[in-house]
């Protein structure tokens, strides 16, 4: 789990807060991902990254917004916190030239009240 | 969906005994990859199988790849307590993004 590295770890925070989840990675990857996941459940991807100045949305949709100026970092963004964002985030990276899986961060989990 | 199913959702062994995970999906794959996850943590790729490959080992764990049947298994011997976490199986298609299962809750009892 090492070299991928989300903060905070934990969030909790009113609504209506704008809020950002950090995510770097140091393995200069070209891939990166953000998944969100409730507790004991699957994973859904919302943003994904193939490069700078690359962003998509995921198969769920999400009310957040990603940036990828610099390879290393991969910010989440939340206009305007609301309880239905209470979740794990999850941040990943893969490297498209050797297809050898992803390596994920420890996750951030929110909670707005 | 290209989203793969793990069978059973939740699993609960004794320490010392081996578990069997299940993982079907639906299209053609490239590759498929097993996690672990440790509550409230990230996931941690444990093994890839390629499409042309049949069977892997690493470690205590063995997987199976059944393209025909679409279908992959995930075999845990000698369990451990530190076993005990949630399995994911992940199906990529070429330069396409992973597609994640819905899990399986694994409790290995000491």
């Amino acid at each position: 789990e090492a070299d991928i590295y989300q903060t905070p770890r934990y969030l909790v925070i009113g609504t209506g807060k704008k809020i950002t989840l950090e995510c770097s990675q140091t393995m200069g990857h070209d891939k990166m991902y953000w998944y969100q996941q409730d507790p004991g459940m699957e994973l859904h991807l919302i943003h994904y990254s193939y490069g700078v100045n690359s962003t998509e949305k995921g198969d769920l949709s999400s009310e957040s917004t990603v940036s990828r100026i610099r390879t290393e970092h991969f910010p989440l963004t939340l206009e305007s916190a609301r309880p239905s964002h209470t979740s794990q985030y999850l941040c990943a990276s893969s490297d498209s030239d050797r297809n050898d899986g992803y390596t994920f961060g420890s996750g951030t989990r929110l909670t707005v009240v | 969906s290209q989203q793969g199913e793990e069978d059973p959702q939740a699993l609960s062994i004794q320490e010392g005994e081996n578990a069997t995970m299940n993982c079907s999906y639906k299209t053609s794959i490239n590759n498929l990859q097993w996690y672990r996850q440790n509550s409230g943590r990230g996931l941690v790729h444990l093994i890839l199988i390629r499409s042309n490959e049949r069977e892997k080992h690493s470690g205590r764990l063995r997987v199976t790849l059944d393209t025909s049947k679409k279908s992959s298994s995930l075999l845990i011997t000698a369990s451990r307590a530190a076993d005990t976490a949630s399995y994911f199986c992940a199906t990529g298609r070429g330069a396409n993004n992973l597609f994640f299962g819905t899990g399986t809750r694994l409790t290995v009892i000491p």
